[in-house]
């Protein structure tokens, strides 16, 4: 049983449309994760909930709106694609919020934006 | 807020050589350390962490790492490297219940036949 999943695995698209990665995790978590990992593989932090509601919101994009329907699923939407950003995006999961909790993480989504 | 450093981008070990990857962090209070492993086309995989206590923190295939405040290290070793240890490693820091995870840039780990 895979404990964070996310689909798809890889999507390859091209600018200007608008795409959605889900994200379920069945390790009974409060906290999910959106992290970016770029070519350079630097993977950083773009939003946090915790039992749905938004904890954390880097400087991402507005055309990045993520949704969480209920605490084991937290769903990416992109808007406009643009070339930059193609990367590798993890979903990943905690049991609470706070730099003391591991975080679980899935298998990640190649997205390349042509 | 933390911040965490890994010096090394590349490190080339022979298999069955000894390995250190070097990681330093920046916190003021007592740190969460978390070192994570990627393999090619996965995700993370937790190998050890540090949240208290004894400073030699033991992990999973036989990694191990030691917190030195005195030098704000969590430096992670393996006495004899394999071939399936090839791959990208992260050091990440975690500060108090407010804070974020901050991960490193990784170190990309080659193994010389």
């Amino acid at each position: 049983d895979t404990a964070v999943s996310q689909t798809p695995k890889y999507l390859v698209t091209q600018m200007g449309n608008d795409k959605s990665i889900k994200c379920e995790q069945n390790l009974g978590h409060d906290t999910m994760y959106w992290y970016k990992q770029d070519s350079k593989k630097f993977l950083k932090i773009m939003f946090s909930y915790n039992n749905k509601e938004l904890i954390i919101n880097e400087t991402v994009p507005n055309r990045f709106s993520p949704k969480s329907p209920d605490k084991a699923h937290l769903n990416l939407h992109i808007n406009s694609l643009e070339l930059g950003d193609s990367a590798v995006y993890f979903c990943a999961s905690s049991h609470r919020t706070g730099g003391g909790n591991t975080i679980y993480f899935g298998e990640g989504s190649w997205l390349t934006v042509v | 807020a933390q911040s965490v450093t890994q010096p090394d981008i590349h490190i080339t070990v022979s298999e069955g050589a000894s390995l250190e990857l070097r990681c330093n962090y920046s916190y003021g209070a007592t740190p969460y350390l978390f070192w994570y492993v990627q393999s090619p086309g996965q995700g993370l995989q937790l190998l050890l962490k540090y949240f208290s206590g004894d400073t030699l923190v033991q992990g999973i295939k036989g990694f191990e790492a030691e917190f030195k405040r005195s030098q704000s290290s969590f430096n992670l070793r393996k006495p004899s490297v394999h071939w399936s240890d090839a791959a990208e490693y992260f050091c990440a820091v975690g500060g108090n219940r407010d804070d974020k995870i901050i991960f490193g840039k990784g170190t990309r780990l080659h193994i010389l036949p």
